[in-house]
């Protein structure tokens, strides 16, 4: 299986911070990347697909960047809205695997 | 509209079987594949398997094999996902993804999920 790695595990950060993420994956995957977030009680939400590519209807604020094994979720600004969890995904071959998540907490 | 609408709370005794749902409306439901994702308390999500709805072909995480099983029934556009005996650890919620091909294989949509207890 491929591992996924994120960091850091949880962060606070303010409404305005930009905020960046890292997932690594044990092996290359090139740009089947995902990311998602998630808010206490609901399903998660795709938010970056192929590594850089936003979803329909996220925020520009929300961006990725990446290849091969090292990947990042940038939030430029940091809205009330986006305090969440955060959760990155290799879609490259089965098992279909996440990272741990990241807690993005308010500072 | 797409929509994943996924059948309700279960409270079940280890050893009895179960079989949750997710029914998929506002999209041709053979046309992708559905994934069920796996959430314990407080922590991460965990891929399961795989239905391709349109010819019922399943793939399995080799953590979940054995474990549980994944269906369809295309002609009321529903997957499914069963257990023949529920262990205590299987308390979780359960989540069924949309995989979109044109978007990197990700998980587009999203059912609202199953919270599945199992309690002695």
């Amino acid at each position: 299986d491929i591992q996924m790695t994120q960091s850091p595990s949880s962060l606070s950060a303010s409404v305005g911070d930009r905020v960046t993420i890292t997932c690594r994956a044990s092996q290359s995957i090139s740009t089947y990347l995902n990311w998602y977030q998630q808010k206490p009680g609901k399903a998660p939400k795709l938010l970056i697909y192929a590594a850089s590519s936003l979803q329909s209807g996220v925020p520009s604020r929300f961006s990725g960047s990446g290849s091969g094994t090292d990947f990042t979720l940038t939030i430029s600004s940091l809205q009330p809205e986006d305090f969440a969890t955060y959760f990155c995904q290799q879609s490259y071959t089965t098992p279909r695997t996440f990272g741990q998540g990241t807690k993005v907490e308010i500072k | 509209e797409v929509q994943l609408v996924q059948s309700g709370a279960e409270v079940k005794k280890p050893g009895e079987s179960l079989t949750i749902s997710c029914k998929g409306s506002g999209y041709s439901f053979t046309a992708y594949w559905i994934s069920w994702v796996r959430q314990m308390p407080g922590k991460g999500l965990e891929w399961m398997g795989r239905i391709d709805p349109s010819d019922s072909y399943t793939n399995y995480s080799p953590s979940f094999q054995g474990h549980v099983t994944i269906s369809a029934d295309e002609s009321i556009s529903t997957a499914y996902l069963q257990w023949s005996s529920l262990k205590a650890s299987d308390t979780a919620m359960y989540y069924c993804a949309r995989r979109d091909t044109s978007s990197g294989s990700a998980f587009d949509y999203w059912g609202q999920g199953t919270l599945v207890t199992v309690s002695s």
